[in-house]
C-alpha cells in the first residue's frame, strides 16, 4: 500500500530555532515530492522536489530529496511564530500520464512560542 | 480574484441527506481535483476531472460522485450522509505544471 509517514507528528520550539521535519514514502510510480504549509485554511504550496541531492530554497525555508532513501526534510532556520502551521508533505505518482493525485502524509504541526 | 472558488463555505446537514458542493477552477486551468480531509484520515485524493472528462479515481465511496461541466466549473455529490462524511473538502485546479496546483478555500461539511 502507497503511503507517506511525516514525523514528528508536532514539534514545539522557540523563535529563532532551527527544525527539521522529516518525510518518508513508500510510492510506486514516484513522479514528486511536494511540502505544503497549512494554517486555518487551505494548504499552500512550499516546494516541488524531483531530483536527489538538489536543495531547494526560499527564505528561511529549504528542502532536500533522496531518493534512494525514499525520504526528504524541510528545514527552517530562525523559527518566527508566523512559522506555526501545519507542515504537509505529498507525493504524486505518474498515474497513467496524470499528475495531481498526491498522496499526503498526516502532517507534522509545528508551534513556535515567542 | 482568478483563484479557486468553492461554495458554500460551510454546511451543516443531517444524517441521510444529500449535498452538493460547487468549485470553480482558476482561470485557464482544465483540471479540477477534489480532495477530503479529515481529522483522522488526513487529506485524501478523491477524485480527478480534466476538462470534463473523468481522469482519476482515488478513495471516493460510492455515495459520492462529481462531475465537471463545460464551463469547467466541478460539482461533487455527497449522499446518504453519515456523521463521518464530516470533513474538509477541498478543490484544487491545475495547469500543466503541478507547482501552479492550488487548492481552493474549502467547504466544511457537519453531518449531524
Amino acid at each position: 500500500e502507497d503511503k507517506v509517514v511525516q514525523s514528528p507528528l508536532s514539534l514545539v520550539v522557540h523563535e529563532g530555532d532551527t527544525v527539521t521535519l522529516n518525510c518518508s514514502y513508500e510510492v510506486t510510480n514516484f513522479r514528486s515530492l511536494l511540502w505544503y504549509k497549512q494554517e486555518k485554511k487551505a494548504p499552500t504550496f512550499l516546494f516541488m522536489l524531483t531530483s536527489s541531492g538538489i536543495e531547494k530554497k526560499s527564505g528561511r525555508l529549504s528542502s532536500i530529496l533522496d531518493k534512494k532513501e525514499l525520504f526528504s526534510i524541510l528545514n527552517i532556520t530562525a523559527t518566527q511564530t508566523g512559522d506555526s502551521a501545519v507542515y504537509l508533505c505529498a507525493v504524486d505518482q505518474n498515474y497513467g500520464g496524470s499528475q495531481g493525485n498526491l498522496i499526503f502524509g498526516k502532517g507534522t504541526k509545528l508551534s513556535v512560542k515567542p | 480574484d482568478s483563484g479557486v472558488t468553492q461554495t458554500p463555505k460551510h454546511l451543516i446537514t443531517a444524517t441521510g441527506q444529500r449535498v452538493t458542493l460547487r468549485c470553480s477552477p482558476r482561470s485557464g486551468d482544465l483540471s479540477v481535483y477534489w480532495y477530503q480531509q479529515s481529522l483522522d484520515q488526513g487529506l485524501q485524493f478523491l477524485i480527478q476531472y480534466y476538462n470534463g472528462e473523468e481522469r482519476a479515481k482515488g478513495n471516493i465511496l460510492e455515495r459520492f460522485s462529481a462531475q465537471q461541466f463545460p464551463d469547467l466549473h466541478s460539482e461533487l455529490n455527497l449522499s446518504s450522509l453519515e456523521l463521518g462524511d464530516s470533513a474538509l473538502y477541498f478543490c484544487a485546479s491545475s495547469s500543466e505544471r503541478l507547482a501552479e496546483f492550488e487548492f481552493g478555500p474549502g467547504t466544511r461539511l457537519t453531518v449531524l
